[in-house]
């Protein structure tokens, strides 16, 4: 089956750096790969996600790039703000499959 | 903008009881799931539904685990006979079809076992 490694596992930026949070996975048919945010207490919510057909996939201060033949995807944050302080999972799948497989998180402390 | 809710929020529960958690997908979506996630660990997969039926399910979901789609509306799943280490925050998350693979989580039941 799938499996998705995260890293780092804790990320401390300066409010206005930049962060960036990467992903592996292994499974080469896996073609989808959302990007979920978690604050304390609720839910992981989805910010943004990619789809194998294309490689860089931006809205506003958050990008997602995706290298299918090294089979890594990153999320990059630019500009970063104190409410961008959570966990961050990634997530795998491919269409047709029905379960998502998140990596391990990050968690992202904004320094004001 | 349309979200899946859950209930309860929290729920303590003594080791060998029954517990249902119930979830309200978005309503024009007919893919349904559940995840849990232990405290500090990763989100991970229990088992998907769908046209009524079980889909897939992973080596957690076993046979103290069942879900049902009683109504129209509601999603729920049942743990016969918890254990403690059954503890942890229950996530539900739909989709509609035809979207690709977007699943939306709602805020998730945080169980715990005694």
């Amino acid at each position: 089956g799938e499996n998705v490694e995260q890293h780092p596992s804790t990320l401390s930026v300066q409010e206005g750096d930049s962060a960036v949070i990467k992903c592996t996975y292994s499974d080469s048919a896996s073609n989808y790969f959302p990007w979920y945010k978690q604050e304390l207490g609720k839910g992981p919510q989805l910010i943004i996600d990619i789809r194998s057909n294309v490689g860089e996939k931006k809205d506003q201060r958050i990008a997602v790039t995706l290298n299918k033949t090294a089979k890594h995807f990153s999320l990059h944050i630019t500009e970063t703000q104190p409410e961008d302080s959570a966990v961050y999972f990634c997530a795998a799948t491919s269409f047709g499959n029905e379960k998502l497989t998140f990596g391990t998180g990050t968690r992202l402390t904004i320094i004001p | 903008e349309p979200e899946v809710t859950q209930t309860p929020s929290h729920q303590v529960t003594q080791m060998g009881q029954e517990v249902i958690l119930r979830c309200v997908p978005i309503s024009n979506h007919l893919y349904f799931y559940w995840y849990r996630q232990i405290l500090g660990q990763k989100v991970e997969f229990l088992v998907s539904f769908y046209n009524n039926e079980i889909s897939e399910k992973s080596e957690i979901f076993d046979d103290q685990f069942s879900v049902e789609r009683p109504d129209g509306s509601n999603f729920t799943l049942k743990i016969r006979s918890t254990k403690l280490e059954d503890s942890a925050m229950y996530f539900c998350a739909s989709r509609a079809t035809g979207v690709g693979e977007t699943q939306y989580f709602g805020p998730g039941t945080r169980l715990l076992v005694l």
